[in-house]
């Protein structure tokens, strides 16, 4: 069964927090997501990274980054936790090939105090 | 950059059909996807076209437009566990980075 495993379901940090986000893919896929969702605003993407040590900014990158260094995981860093980062986050991975599909994992909310 | 609109929300009784619409403007296209949420749940494939027309997947099927910049997905038979949000996704380019539109909530009633 192809599995992508965020590291937490629930978190709870404070302003001004660094944060770490986990993810990892045991599917061996070239890409891997970060998205954030909110209530009627879908899903935003964050970071894209298409190989290790490689990403692409998304559509909301401001006060975030990532790193990839393994084929398999996808770290999202919140530098400095603000209440505007409470949200849930939901990493994906999928092949690099046009028709494939992305496979999502349980998702971390996480709220910021 | 690329925007992606459809409806918020669809009612429909069980055993009807029901069709979620989705209009897109991105600066590539690569091909359109659908995605099914349940309430707690993480997102989960259903179809994807990557040429204008129909590709039927059971009880489902995705339309594409590609001049129209416009696709659908069609829920027949409906029942209650298509209670849902669909999202709709677009491939700006070969790399498969996917861009989500805001969702349609979904309710079937008995």
């Amino acid at each position: 069964d192809v599995k992508v495993t965020q590291s937490s379901r629930y978190l709870v940090k404070r302003t001004g927090e660094k944060v770490f986000l986990e993810c990892v893919q045991d599917m061996d896929h070239e890409n891997m997501f970060w998205y954030r969702q909110d209530p009627g605003l879908g899903l935003r993407l964050i970071y894209f990274s298409y190989d290790v040590k490689m990403k692409e900014k998304g559509d909301i990158p401001e006060g975030y980054s990532v790193s990839r260094e393994k084929k398999e995981r996808f770290s999202l860093i919140l530098e400095s936790a603000s209440t505007n980062q409470t949200s849930m986050y939901l990493c994906a991975s999928s092949r690099s090939t046009a028709n494939t599909e992305a496979f999502f994992g349980q998702g971390t909310r996480l709220t910021v105090v | 950059g690329q925007s992606l609109e459809q409806p918020s929300e669809v009612t429909a009784v069980e055993g009807a059909i029901v069709q979620i619409n989705c209009t897109y403007q991105t600066s590539g296209f690569y091909g359109l996807s659908w995605y099914q949420q349940h309430d707690g749940g993480a997102p989960t494939f259903l179809s994807y076209n990557g040429l204008d027309g129909l590709e039927e997947t059971g009880r489902f099927s995705s339309f594409l437009s590609r001049s129209d910049s416009y696709g659908y997905l069609l829920l027949q038979e409906l029942q209650m566990k298509d209670s849902a949000s669909y999202f709709c996704a677009v491939s700006p380019g070969a790399g498969n980075m996917l861009t989500f539109g805001g969702g349609t909530r979904l309710m079937v009633k008995p």
